[in-house]
Protein backbone atom coordinates (compact mmCIF):
# COMPACT_ATOMS: atom_id res chain seq x y z
CA UNK A 1 0.00 0.00 0.00
CA UNK A 2 0.60 3.81 -0.02
CA UNK A 3 3.63 4.64 1.96
CA UNK A 4 4.04 8.18 2.97
CA UNK A 5 6.84 9.92 5.21
CA UNK A 6 6.93 13.41 6.08
CA UNK A 7 9.67 15.37 7.20
CA UNK A 8 11.04 17.06 9.74
CA UNK A 9 8.84 15.79 12.92
CA UNK A 10 9.56 18.72 14.46
CA UNK A 11 10.24 22.61 13.22
CA UNK A 12 11.01 26.01 14.52
CA UNK A 13 11.81 29.01 12.90
CA UNK A 14 11.36 32.39 13.68
CA UNK A 15 8.05 35.31 13.19
CA UNK A 16 8.76 36.27 9.26
CA UNK A 17 10.75 33.09 8.45
CA UNK A 18 9.83 30.76 5.92
CA UNK A 19 8.99 27.32 6.96
CA UNK A 20 9.07 24.10 4.73
CA UNK A 21 7.37 20.72 5.65
CA UNK A 22 7.94 17.67 2.57
CA UNK A 23 6.43 14.40 2.42
CA UNK A 24 7.50 11.85 -0.27
CA UNK A 25 5.12 9.06 -1.51
CA UNK A 26 5.18 5.54 -2.88
CA UNK A 27 2.47 4.85 -5.26
CA UNK A 28 2.95 6.75 -8.46
CA UNK A 29 -0.63 6.69 -9.24
CA UNK A 30 -1.40 8.91 -6.56
CA UNK A 31 -3.52 11.68 -7.83
CA UNK A 32 -5.07 13.70 -5.30
CA UNK A 33 -3.20 15.56 -2.05
CA UNK A 34 -4.57 16.88 0.82
CA UNK A 35 -2.63 19.38 3.85
CA UNK A 36 -4.34 19.46 7.15
CA UNK A 37 -3.26 21.61 10.20
CA UNK A 38 -4.38 20.78 14.23
CA UNK A 39 -4.09 23.61 16.15
CA UNK A 40 -3.74 22.14 20.07
CA UNK A 41 -6.62 19.99 21.53
CA UNK A 42 -8.08 20.58 18.33
CA UNK A 43 -9.48 18.56 15.26
CA UNK A 44 -7.50 18.41 11.73
CA UNK A 45 -8.67 21.27 9.56
CA UNK A 46 -8.24 21.10 5.32
CA UNK A 47 -5.79 23.60 4.48
CA UNK A 48 -5.45 22.71 0.76
CA UNK A 49 -6.09 20.13 -1.32
CA UNK A 50 -4.37 19.28 -4.91
CA UNK A 51 -5.07 17.66 -7.75
CA UNK A 52 -2.00 16.03 -9.80
CA UNK A 53 -2.38 18.36 -12.84
CA UNK A 54 -1.82 20.86 -10.90
CA UNK A 55 2.53 21.75 -9.49
CA UNK A 56 1.73 24.99 -7.96
CA UNK A 57 -1.36 26.11 -5.25
CA UNK A 58 -1.01 29.50 -3.51
CA UNK A 59 -3.07 29.60 -0.41
CA UNK A 60 -3.30 32.67 1.96
CA UNK A 61 0.84 32.79 2.90
CA UNK A 62 1.18 29.52 1.65
CA UNK A 63 2.40 27.57 -1.49
CA UNK A 64 1.75 23.81 -2.33
CA UNK A 65 4.26 22.38 -4.43
CA UNK A 66 3.92 18.85 -6.25
CA UNK A 67 6.64 16.68 -8.12
CA UNK A 68 4.99 14.02 -9.57
CA UNK A 69 8.78 12.77 -10.87
CA UNK A 70 9.90 12.88 -7.76
CA UNK A 71 6.78 11.97 -5.53
CA UNK A 72 7.11 14.91 -3.29
CA UNK A 73 4.49 17.21 -1.89
CA UNK A 74 5.91 20.71 -0.08
CA UNK A 75 4.01 23.03 2.18
CA UNK A 76 5.79 26.34 2.44
CA UNK A 77 4.71 28.61 4.47
CA UNK A 78 6.38 31.64 3.06
CA UNK A 79 6.28 34.31 5.93
CA UNK A 80 5.50 32.53 9.52
CA UNK A 81 3.86 33.89 12.15
CA UNK A 82 2.76 32.31 15.69
CA UNK A 83 -0.81 32.08 14.80
CA UNK A 84 0.96 29.30 12.30
CA UNK A 85 2.34 27.44 15.25
CA UNK A 86 0.31 23.73 14.96
CA UNK A 87 0.77 20.59 13.73
CA UNK A 88 0.74 20.25 9.95
CA UNK A 89 -0.31 16.63 8.15
CA UNK A 90 0.31 15.52 4.25
CA UNK A 91 -2.37 12.96 3.35
CA UNK A 92 -2.11 11.13 -0.26
CA UNK A 93 -4.51 9.30 -2.51
CA UNK A 94 -4.33 6.83 -5.16
CA UNK A 95 -7.11 4.74 -3.59
CA UNK A 96 -10.76 3.97 -5.37
CA UNK A 97 -11.58 2.31 -2.14
CA UNK A 98 -11.99 6.14 -0.77
CA UNK A 99 -8.91 5.55 1.27
CA UNK A 100 -5.76 8.85 2.12
CA UNK A 101 -2.81 8.02 3.86
CA UNK A 102 -1.63 10.15 6.24
CA UNK A 103 2.29 11.28 6.96
CA UNK A 104 3.07 11.00 10.60
CA UNK A 105 3.02 15.24 10.90
CA UNK A 106 5.33 18.09 11.49
CA UNK A 107 4.79 20.02 14.85
CA UNK A 108 5.92 23.60 13.87
CA UNK A 109 6.29 26.47 16.26
CA UNK A 110 6.81 30.06 15.49
CA UNK A 111 8.38 31.75 17.55
CA UNK A 112 8.00 35.67 17.93
CA UNK B 1 -23.01 23.95 13.39
CA UNK B 2 -20.82 20.62 12.81
CA UNK B 3 -21.19 18.40 10.59
CA UNK B 4 -19.34 15.42 12.18
CA UNK B 5 -19.72 15.39 15.93
CA UNK B 6 -18.80 12.91 18.07
CA UNK B 7 -19.57 11.08 21.85
CA UNK B 8 -18.07 11.45 24.54
CA UNK B 9 -15.24 13.83 24.13
CA UNK B 10 -13.75 12.40 26.79
CA UNK B 11 -14.13 8.48 28.43
CA UNK B 12 -11.95 6.72 31.18
CA UNK B 13 -12.64 3.37 31.01
CA UNK B 14 -11.04 -0.15 32.93
CA UNK B 15 -9.45 -2.48 31.61
CA UNK B 16 -11.46 -5.56 30.09
CA UNK B 17 -14.35 -3.24 30.23
CA UNK B 18 -16.47 -2.39 27.06
CA UNK B 19 -16.24 1.33 25.57
CA UNK B 20 -18.62 2.39 22.54
CA UNK B 21 -17.67 5.33 20.61
CA UNK B 22 -20.25 7.10 18.36
CA UNK B 23 -20.03 9.19 15.69
CA UNK B 24 -23.20 11.39 13.62
CA UNK B 25 -22.40 13.53 10.66
CA UNK B 26 -24.77 15.18 9.03
CA UNK B 27 -22.53 15.59 5.00
CA UNK B 28 -24.61 13.10 3.37
CA UNK B 29 -21.42 11.16 2.73
CA UNK B 30 -21.09 7.60 1.97
CA UNK B 31 -17.87 6.86 3.62
CA UNK B 32 -16.79 7.07 7.43
CA UNK B 33 -13.65 6.36 8.83
CA UNK B 34 -11.98 5.46 12.57
CA UNK B 35 -8.41 6.79 13.25
CA UNK B 36 -6.38 6.86 16.11
CA UNK B 37 -3.79 9.38 16.66
CA UNK B 38 -0.99 8.78 18.99
CA UNK B 39 2.29 11.03 19.15
CA UNK B 40 4.57 9.93 16.67
CA UNK B 41 2.51 7.75 14.61
CA UNK B 42 -0.06 10.93 12.46
CA UNK B 43 -3.69 9.21 12.07
CA UNK B 44 -4.20 5.25 11.46
CA UNK B 45 -7.31 4.02 9.93
CA UNK B 46 -9.15 1.60 12.01
CA UNK B 47 -12.37 0.75 10.29
CA UNK B 48 -14.04 2.41 7.88
CA UNK B 49 -17.37 2.08 5.46
CA UNK B 50 -18.77 2.46 2.65
CA UNK B 51 -21.99 3.13 3.74
CA UNK B 52 -24.94 1.59 6.10
CA UNK B 53 -24.30 -1.65 6.71
CA UNK B 54 -20.87 -1.80 5.46
CA UNK B 55 -17.75 -2.18 7.67
CA UNK B 56 -14.20 -2.59 6.39
CA UNK B 57 -10.86 -3.37 8.27
CA UNK B 58 -8.75 -0.41 7.86
CA UNK B 59 -4.86 -0.97 9.17
CA UNK B 60 -5.12 -1.18 12.94
CA UNK B 61 -8.14 -3.62 12.94
CA UNK B 62 -6.86 -5.74 16.14
CA UNK B 63 -9.21 -5.22 19.09
CA UNK B 64 -12.00 -3.20 17.65
CA UNK B 65 -15.21 -3.55 15.92
CA UNK B 66 -17.36 -1.30 13.70
CA UNK B 67 -20.98 -1.12 13.17
CA UNK B 68 -22.36 1.44 10.20
CA UNK B 69 -26.48 0.98 11.32
CA UNK B 70 -27.44 3.74 9.18
CA UNK B 71 -25.62 6.59 7.23
CA UNK B 72 -25.31 9.35 9.55
CA UNK B 73 -24.25 6.93 12.28
CA UNK B 74 -20.96 5.08 12.68
CA UNK B 75 -19.68 3.74 16.02
CA UNK B 76 -16.43 2.02 17.05
CA UNK B 77 -16.77 -0.46 19.76
CA UNK B 78 -14.00 -1.84 22.14
CA UNK B 79 -15.30 -4.73 23.38
CA UNK B 80 -12.41 -5.91 26.18
CA UNK B 81 -10.77 -2.41 26.27
CA UNK B 82 -6.63 -2.37 27.19
CA UNK B 83 -4.41 0.35 28.20
CA UNK B 84 -2.84 0.05 24.48
CA UNK B 85 -5.77 1.70 23.67
CA UNK B 86 -5.42 4.96 25.09
CA UNK B 87 -5.77 7.91 22.92
CA UNK B 88 -7.30 10.30 20.68
CA UNK B 89 -9.64 8.38 17.76
CA UNK B 90 -11.05 10.96 15.13
CA UNK B 91 -13.94 10.03 12.85
CA UNK B 92 -14.23 11.11 9.37
CA UNK B 93 -16.62 11.48 6.36
CA UNK B 94 -15.84 11.61 2.71
CA UNK B 95 -17.55 11.80 -0.68
CA UNK B 96 -17.59 8.91 -3.20
CA UNK B 97 -14.70 10.04 -5.56
CA UNK B 98 -15.33 10.51 -8.63
CA UNK B 99 -15.31 13.11 -11.90
CA UNK B 100 -14.45 16.55 -9.52
CA UNK B 101 -14.66 15.57 -6.25
CA UNK B 102 -11.72 15.57 -4.65
CA UNK B 103 -12.54 13.13 -1.76
CA UNK B 104 -11.04 14.72 1.01
CA UNK B 105 -12.35 13.79 4.44
CA UNK B 106 -14.09 16.01 7.12
CA UNK B 107 -13.28 15.20 10.51
CA UNK B 108 -14.82 15.35 14.01
CA UNK B 109 -13.74 17.04 17.26
CA UNK B 110 -12.05 13.63 18.40
CA UNK B 111 -12.36 11.82 21.64
CA UNK B 112 -9.92 11.30 24.29
CA UNK B 113 -10.07 8.02 25.82
CA UNK B 114 -8.13 6.67 28.53
CA UNK B 115 -7.98 2.61 29.45
CA UNK B 116 -7.12 2.60 33.37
Amino acid sequence: GEQVEQRPPHLSVREGDSAVITCTYTDPNSYYFFWYKQEPGASLQLLMKVFSSTEINEGQGFTVLLNKKDKRLSLNLTAAHPGDSAAYFCAVSADSNNRIFFGDGTQLVVKP
Amino acid sequence: EAAVTQSPRNKVAVTGGKVTLSCNQTNNHNNMYWYRQDTGHGLRLIHYSYGAGSTEKGDIPDGYKASRPSQENFSLILELATPSQTSVYFCASGRDWGGANYAEQFFGPGTRLTVL
